[in-house]
């Protein structure tokens, strides 16, 4: 079975451009996380969605992030503006009825 | 504030030894546990959850959960440098299907 898809692996901007993370989920479940992670604040839960609609934004840190999930096997979270605060591992995560949750290898940008 | 708490460590081990990890948790409503174990570099991999009170066994690795003392454990026996990681405790809510987050416990095998 394949696990949660994510890509690119890495990605390197400079401040002011757009990026776009790309997160498939594993099949069958039915919601998704996305997170950041940072040496000093730690696993950040930025949104969820279940069934494709957006359940939970809050830890969404401004209006430069966006995120969408148009249908069941694909989401982006968008960065744009972005600023070198934003650089981070990115990860996505998903599963089945809300509990274990299965982590994709995650998006390393850096932001210059 | 919902909080898990987690000594950071590193907590030392000698090879072959158990490994104990612990982790303490603010709200009673809490209803499922997980522990992840991160590589450096790496995602999070789940290694173990835990609902009920008690203790639950796979292979080499035990989760204990104690509802009245709020605090979940995890042991690893027979520790080897390959279990040489972070491990992140995570709680579920009763209300919503997000995961609470401790900062992880760095552990470190040492032949």
């Amino acid at each position: 079975d394949a696990g949660v898809i994510q890509s690119p692996r890495h990605e390197v901007t400079e401040m002011g451009q757009e990026v776009t993370l790309r997160c498939k989920p594993i099949s069958g479940h039915d919601y998704l996380f996305w997170y950041r992670q940072t040496m000093m604040r730690g696993l950040e839960l930025l949104i969820y969605f279940n069934n494709n609609v957006p359940i939970d934004d809050s830890g969404m840190p401004e209006d430069r992030f966006s995120a969408k999930m148009p249908n069941a096997s694909f989401s982006t979270l968008k960065i744009q503006p972005s600023e070198p605060r934003d650089s981070a591992v990115y990860f996505c995560a998903s599963s089945s009825l809300g509990q274990e949750q299965y982590f994709g290898p995650g998006t390393r940008l850096t932001v210059t | 504030q919902k909080e898990v708490e987690q000594n950071s460590g590193p907590l030392s081990v000698p090879e072959g030894a158990i490994a104990s990890l612990n982790c303490t948790y603010s709200d009673r409503g809490s209803q499922s546990f997980f522990w992840y174990r991160q590589y450096s570099g790496k995602s999070p991999e789940l290694i173990m959850f835990i609902y009920s009170n008690g203790d639950k066994e796979d292979g080499r690795f035990t989760a204990q959960l104690n509802k009245a003392s709020q605090y979940v454990s995890l042991l690893i026996r027979d520790s080897q440098p390959s279990d040489s990681a972070t491990y992140l405790c995570a709680v579920n809510l009763r209300s919503n299907y997000q995961l609470i987050w401790g900062a992880g416990t760095k552990l470190i095998i040492k032949p």
